[in-house]
């Protein structure tokens, strides 16, 4: 039950950045300023990497940033490392009923 | 560091009900005001949310999912519980059990490594 659009696919090489959008509308990203963002490595517990829309939790690389405009939030991921391969999730509050919607993941592939 | 831990039955039949476990450690859900939540996800599917339960036991459910789930809390055992009765090959999902923040709409903090359910006769 998907509902935030992502593009199945990201890729960059080391050092450079990447950028993932997420679509939805204004009953959800547009609506309020609680996107987040997930990272996960199959098989692997997901990471928070980004909440609030911008706001980074501890321990959280500063390459990693969130923004939003309209009803696409993105993430951004600057100096991209190994490491940051892996499968990029966006979720947003979508008001007192629906509450919460994911998006499609994204893959990123560090090249 | 708080650790979250899934357990129940890697399989559960059609029409039947399947039961989760969460285990939380490194942190008293009785002491807290957060909320904690279950998501899934479906093979080569993306993420659901299933549903969330405050500290004090006030529950919030998917609406799709909502005439099938409970959630539910054990403050003494430091565990939280996911039912989701009359299951199908639909719900065969890995389900994360998740820490969110003392705000509800921040998001999932903390979560478990997952357990795969199959829904299978």
């Amino acid at each position: 039950q998907s509902v935030l659009t992502q593009p199945r696919s990201v890729s960059g090489s080391p050092g450079q950045s990447v950028t993932i959008s997420c679509t939805g509308t204004s009953s959800d990203v547009g609506g309020y300023d609680y996107v987040s963002w997930y990272q996960h490595h199959p098989g692997k517990a997901p990471k928070l990497i980004i909440y609030d829309v911008s706001k980074r939790p501890s321990g959280v690389p500063d390459r990693f940033s969130g923004s939003k405009s309209g009803n696409t939030a993105s993430l951004t991921i600057s100096g991209l490392q190994a490491e940051d391969e892996a499968d990029y999730y966006c979720c947003s509050y979508a008001g007192a009923y629906i509450l919460y919607v994911f998006g499609t993941w994204t893959k990123v592939t560090v090249l | 560091q708080l650790q979250l831990l899934e357990s129940g039955p890697g399989l559960v039949k059609p029409s039947e009900t399947l039961s989760l476990s969460c285990s939380v450690s490194g942190a008293s859900i009785s002491s807290s005001y957060y909320y904690w939540g279950w998501i899934r996800q479906p093979p080569n599917k993306g993420l659901e949310w299933v549903g969330s339960i405050y500290y004090s036991g006030s529950t919030y459910y998917n609406p799709s999912l909502k005439s099938r789930v409970s959630i539910s809390v054990d403050q003494s055992k430091n565990q939280f519980f996911l039912r989701l009765n009359s299951v199908t090959a639909a719900d065969t999902a890995v389900y994360f059990c998740a820490r969110q923040g003392r705000i509800f709409q921040e998001g999932f903090y903390y979560w478990g490594q997952g357990t795969l359910v199959a829904v299978s006769s």
